[in-house]
């Protein structure tokens, strides 16, 4: 099993251009997660899906962020406009319908300048 | 509401000193109690589950529902061991359950 994959792993871009960052979950695996993790804020959730449904948003800090998770595969989160207080490191998790074995990719390390 | 609580930001020890992680956590349910560890510039990895009361690299954690707390504990540090901590509390609904994460605790273990 590859686990939980993101990509990109890394990315620069200018204030007020689109992000989208992706996430395929581990096969098999029910619920998705997105975390944002900074230096001042630690580890934030910021949606999370169970069987594709979005069930809690309130993380999600403004309108500008948006997430999706079309099928059971795959999910994007996508900052428009991004703005430099975006930067941080944006992990995906994934966790399947029984037990609590949750696991993480390697995150994306997001950079708005 | 569930809320976990790392009191130390930062923790540093000497090679071979015995090291205690506290985790304090509120949630009004049965929780799942999670640690898990990020070593530089890495992913989150699991190190801990307290239902599955195991030892991993050497370190325990004890869940205490009467104080709900859910130390991490490991009698001999290691250089290896330094990086960030974080733990976790899973509650449950009928719509699924999230991972509430508490602040991190940087552990340093000095030579």
């Amino acid at each position: 099993d590859a686990g939980v994959i993101q990509s990109p792993r890394h990315e620069v871009t200018e204030m007020g251009q689109e992000v989208t960052l992706r996430c395929k979950p581990i096969s098999g695996h029910n619920s998705l997660f997105w975390y944002r993790q900074t230096m001042m804020r630690g580890l934030e959730l910021l949606i999370y899906f169970n069987n594709n449904v979005p069930i809690d948003d309130s993380g999600m800090p403004e309108d500008r962020f948006s997430a999706k998770m079309p099928n059971a595969s795959f999910s994007t989160l996508k900052i428009q406009p991004s703005e430099p207080r975006d930067s941080a490191v944006y992990f995906c998790a994934s966790r399947p319908r029984t037990g609590n074995g949750y696991t993480f990719g390697s995150g994306t390390r997001l950079t708005v300048v | 509401a569930q809320r976990v609580t790392q009191p130390e930001k930062l923790l540093s020890v000497f090679k071979g000193a015995p090291v205690e992680l506290k985790c304090n956590y509120s949630y009004s349910g049965s929780p799942e109690l999670f640690w898990y560890v990020q070593y530089s510039r890495q992913r989150l990895q699991l190190l801990l589950r307290h239902i599955s009361r195991e030892s991993i690299k050497g370190f325990t954690a004890d869940l205490n529902k009467g104080e709900t707390s859910f130390h991490l504990k490991k009698p001999f540090a290691q250089e290896e061991d330094s990086a960030m901590y974080y733990c976790a509390l899973s509650g449950s609904s009928a719509s699924g359950s999230r991972l509430t994460f508490g602040e991190g605790t940087q552990l340093t273990v000095n030579p």
